[in-house]
């Protein structure tokens, strides 16, 4: 079975300044994709990026970047410059290959409070 | 384009009463999901389609949950009847086939107050 961690139930950062959310995973699937959403206080779910188990380089979007450590099965998510919009609650997610229909299956989530 | 569409956005609704939450996903899109968010449980699955069909149903709490999906472009979440413990957020959400790399996009979700 799938399941993600993310251990930092309330993180704090200054404006400008880069923070990384924690987020590990276990699965015994060797095919499988890590998502990252947000979700502002309005509540809706916001796509960020995503790694694949198979792509060699750290997926990049913008100010997000993903520092994925397959062997410690780890999936940080990494905002730099953060701003005051970035304030939200934060979702590791994950969906396996191997099975074919598989949805997401979500951490209990990090709430990020960016401070001025 | 359309992201998933949902409404209502919020329902207050007294203890008893038939709550309807409709989805309409994103046009080509044939995995339709249905998750509730609660501060205790966090993100839960209830129920995917595929091309329309009820694929793993597991997730549904119980025999007052139902939820169809009559066409592509369209389905629905009942619960009947309901209860305070059902406040919760719904949210639909679809994707293309799941390969990994197929980003499930959610809808802004129904929130639902059981009064």
């Amino acid at each position: 079975a799938q399941k993600i961690t993310q251990t930092q139930p309330g993180m704090f950062v200054q404006e400008k300044e880069a923070v990384t959310l924690d987020c590990t995973y276990d699965t015994s699937d060797q095919s499988y994709g890590l998502f990252w959403y947000k979700q502002p206080s309005s509540g809706e779910m916001i796509f960020l990026i995503y790694q694949g188990s198979y792509d060699e380089q750290n997926a990049t979007e913008g100010r997000y970047s993903l520092n994925f450590q397959k062997a410690r099965k780890s999936a940080n998510l990494v905002i730099s410059a953060s701003q005051l919009g970035d304030s939200a609650m934060y979702f590791c997610a994950m969906r396996d290959g191997n099975s074919g229909n598989t949805p997401l299956v979500f951490g209990k989530g990090t709430r990020l409070s960016v401070i001025a | 384009d359309a992201g998933v569409i949902q409404s209502p956005r919020h329902e207050v609704t007294e203890m008893g009463q038939e709550v309807t939450l409709r989805c309409k996903p994103i046009s080509g899109h044939d995995y339709l999901f249905w998750y509730r968010q609660t501060m205790m449980r966090g993100l839960e699955l209830l129920i995917y389609f595929n091309n329309n069909v009820p694929i793993d149903d597991s997730g549904m709490p119980e025999d007052r949950f139902s939820a169809k999906m009559p066409n592509a472009s369209f389905s629905t979440l009942k619960i009947q009847p309901s209860e305070p413990r059902d406040s919760a957020v719904y949210f639909c959400a679809s994707s293309l086939r799941p390969t990994p790399g197929n980003t499930i996009y959610f809808g802004e979700g129904s929130w639902l107050t059981v009064v």
